[in-house]
């Protein structure tokens, strides 16, 4: 009944490794992210896409690239991890319009440390 | 661009005590959203409330309360009657009516002792 999953949930990797989180949705909503929280526990967006169409893409290296196959999955893959990388990585979802709150509900969030 | 400042870093507070926690925003849309999320330590965000501009009522839920003030800016979350269980760390966000590029403050870490 999980409304938001990600797995893996931990990760530990190699750097130079390439990797990927993937991230399901059954809240039937039309918008999916990934954010990134960092040591300190800030959030920052990476990617937003609506109906498989990237609407956001902030300044994220080009090692991040998300695909999404269809509305309700979007998976991120790293390439050539290093260990700036290590961080908590937050699947989420909401809908796109903004009648409804646009409340974005995020998984459990995916641990990745590089060694 | 919108900017959302939680000045406070730390909060530790003894059991049964109220605590607020400040939100400051800065935008410059008169149309848009504030939330308050709830990070434990297991590490989950937690969705607890969404405020839209045009509503200033005050909301209490339990033990929680909002208190959204449009002229200072500001959507402040008071917990009263803490509880251990309420120890987390609280982020306040902001997003545009048709946006979906929610900004972040930098979370409050709350800790109650018993």
């Amino acid at each position: 009944d999980t409304a938001v999953s990600q797995t893996p949930k931990y990760l530990v990797t190699q750097m130079g490794n390439d990797k990927s989180i993937k991230c399901e949705q059954n809240l039937g909503h039309d918008t999916m992210y990934w954010y990134k929280q960092d040591s300190k526990k800030f959030l920052k967006i990476m990617f937003s896409y609506n109906n498989k169409e990237l609407i956001i893409n902030e300044t994220v290296p080009n090692r991040f690239s998300p695909k999404s196959p269809d509305k309700a999955h979007l998976n991120l893959h790293i390439n050539s991890l290093e260990l700036g990388d290590s961080a908590v990585y937050f699947c989420a979802s909401s809908r796109r319009e903004g009648v409804s709150g646009n409340t974005i509900y995020f998984g459990e969030g995916s641990w990745l440390t590089v060694v | 661009a919108q900017k959302v400042t939680q000045a406070q870093t730390e909060i530790s507070v003894v059991e049964k005590e109220d605590v607020t926690l400040d939100c400051v925003y800065e935008t410059r849309d008169t149309t848009y959203y504030l939330f308050w999320y709830k990070q434990p330590p297991s590490g989950e965000l937690v969705f607890l409330i969404r405020r839209n501009s045009f509503d200033e009522q005050n909301e209490i839920s339990g033990r929680y309360s909002w208190n959204f003030q449009k002229s200072t800016s500001s959507f402040n979350f008071t917990i009263t009657a803490s509880q251990v269980v309420d120890s987390a760390v609280y982020f306040c966000a902001l997003s545009y009516y048709n946006n979906n590029d929610m900004r972040f403050g930098a979370g409050t870490r709350l800790t109650v002792k018993p």
